[in-house]
C-alpha cells in the first residue's frame, strides 16, 4: 500500500526561526520520488523540493531542505529563517515509479509564521 | 509562461445538478492530471491523461464523473448528478511529455476549483 502521513495538522514558528514539517511514507516500490508542495491562501500548489529514493544526499533548494531518512521512511521538510510569506499549507507527496503515475499526498500541515 | 488555469474557482450547486470544471494545462504539456481534496483529507488522484487519451482513471469515484480532453489541450471534468460527498477542491496538474515516467516528474498545479454541493 502507498501512504503518506503528516501528523502535524498545524504548526507555528517565530519569524526567522527554522521549522521542521514531518512526513513519513509507506511504499513497497523500491524506486520513488518524494515531493513537497506549498499551498498559500491563493490556492495554487507550488512545488518546493524533490528527493529521489536513490539520491545519496539530502535535497536543498534555497531555504528549503529535505531531511531524507530512508530506513525510517521519513522525508521531513526543513524551512530555515522563516518568513511571513511562508505561512501556508504544506503537502508531502510520493510518487512510486513502478506502480503507475499517481502521486500520493498527505493531509497537509498548516504553517503559521508569527512576526 | 502561463500556468495551469482552472475555472471556475468556486462553484456552489444543489444536489442533483450538474457541474463542469475546466482545466487549461501549460501549453505543450502532454500529461494532465485531476486530483481532489475533500475537506481535511489528503489530496487524491482521480485520473491521468496523456494528450487526449486516458492513461489511468483508477481514481475516479464512480460513473457520475466524466473527464474529457478533446484534442489533447484543455480538459473538462463533469459531475452529473452531483452528490453532497462530491464537495471538495478539484485540482488539475500538468507536466511535459516524457516526465510521466521520470522520478523527478514535477507536476505544476492550478489553483483548484472549489465545489460545494448543497
Amino acid at each position: 500500500a502507498q501512504k503518506i502521513t503528516q501528523t502535524q495538522p498545524g504548526m507555528f514558528v517565530q519569524e526567522k526561526e527554522a521549522v521542521t514539517l514531518d512526513c513519513t511514507y509507506d511504499t513497497s516500490d523500491p524506486s520513488y520520488g518524494l515531493f513537497w508542495y506549498k499551498q498559500p491562501s491563493s490556492g495554487e500548489m507550488i512545488f518546493l523540493i524533490y528527493q529521489g529514493s536513490y539520491d545519496q544526499q539530502n535535497a536543498t533548494e534555497g531555504r528549503y531542505s529535505l531531511n531524507f531518512q530512508k530506513a525510517r521512511k521519513s522525508a521531513n521538510l526543513v524551512i530555515s529563517a522563516s518568513q511571513l510569506g511562508d505561512s501556508a499549507m504544506y503537502f508531502c507527496a510520493m510518487r512510486p515509479l513502478r506502480t503507475g503515475n499517481q502521486f500520493y499526498f498527505g493531509t497537509g500541515t498548516s504553517l503559521t509564521v508569527i512576526p | 509562461e502561463a500556468g495551469v488555469t482552472q475555472f471556475p474557482s468556486h462553484s456552489v450547486i444543489e444536489k442533483g445538478q450538474t457541474v463542469t470544471l475546466r482545466c487549461d494545462p501549460i501549453s505543450g504539456h502532454d500529461n494532465l492530471y485531476w486530483y481532489r481534496r475533500v475537506m481535511g483529507k489528503e489530496i487524491k488522484f482521480l485520473l491521468h491523461f496523456v494528450k487526449e487519451s486516458k492513461q489511468d482513471e483508477s481514481g475516479m469515484p464512480n460513473n457520475r464523473f466524466l473527464a474529457e480532453r478533446t484534442g489533447g489541450t484543455y480538459s473538462t471534468l463533469k459531475v452529473q448528478p452531483a452528490e453532497l460527498e462530491d464537495s471538495g477542491v478539484y485540482f488539475c496538474a500538468s507536466s511535459p511529455r516524457g516526465q510521466a515516467h521520470s522520478g523527478a516528474n514535477v507536476l505544476t498545479f492550478g489553483a483548484g476549483s472549489r465545489l460545494t454541493v448543497l
